[in-house]
């Protein structure tokens, strides 16, 4: 499907597990990027790539770590779950103007 | 440093009533203004973009936004408030690629 995609759509897991969150896009893109929603703070930035083997820190980066070694595809990781990474994970793709096309978001439960 | 400030966190409009909601920014230079529109589980939506040019830009379902530099605002309106249009809108600032986005105003229509 044209777009941008993100898997899974909800997870729930434990503590001290390592997850990683997909994001898909077919528009060949340069930018993508991840944030995180939270009641109270909007949307904060987390990672955000220029290209392939382009990766870049954002507001709140720590305890994730991102990849990207193909244009169309940028998974978040994490690395030891925390409860305060309980949130809406958002991923977003960019091309030639500054618009950002947002993916249906993964909600994320660490118990 | 960017930054986007949504004053209003919960905004109620009858149906039929004009909408205002407000976004100022604070950024160096010209920036790149944005809103994004966000139903309930589902992802953010642009609806309207500025860049450069004449300052009232038009956007998606009827809404529009005016850039005043002199008030580092965007602020956005519609005259008519459609029952659909209840959900969480979200300000960005952007000078490249990365945008920073106000905490959002939720808007409840009312009958």
């Amino acid at each position: 499907d044209a777009g941008i995609t993100q898997s899974p759509r909800y997870k729930i897991t434990e503590t001290g597990r390592q997850v990683t969150l997909m994001c898909h896009q077919t528009w060949s893109h340069s930018y993508m990027f991840w944030y995180r929603q939270d009641l109270g703070h909007g949307l904060r930035l987390i990672y955000y790539s220029a290209a392939a083997d382009i990766t870049d820190k954002g507001e709140v980066p720590d305890g994730y770590v991102v990849s990207r070694s193909k244009t169309e595809n940028f998974p978040l990781t994490l690395e030891s779950a925390t409860r305060s990474q309980t949130s809406v994970y958002f991923c977003a793709s960019s091309g030639t103007d500054s618009e950002q096309y947002f993916g249906p978001g993964t909600r994320l439960t660490v118990t | 440093a960017q930054s986007v400030t949504q004053p209003d966190i919960h905004i109620t409009v009858s149906e039929g009533a004009s909408l205002e909601l407000r976004c100022n920014y604070s950024y160096g230079a010209t920036p790149y203004l944005f809103w994004y529109v966000q139903s309930p589980g589902q992802g953010l939506q642009l609806l309207l973009k500025y860049f450069s040019g004449d300052t009232l830009v038009q956007g998606i379902k009827g809404f529009e936004a005016e850039f005043k530099r002199s008030q580092s605002s965007f602020n956005l309106r519609k005259p008519s408030v459609h029952w659909s249009d209840a959900a969480e809108y979200f300000c960005a600032v952007g000078g490249g690629r990365a945008l920073n986005f106000g905490k959002g105003t939720s808007l409840l229509v009312t009958p």
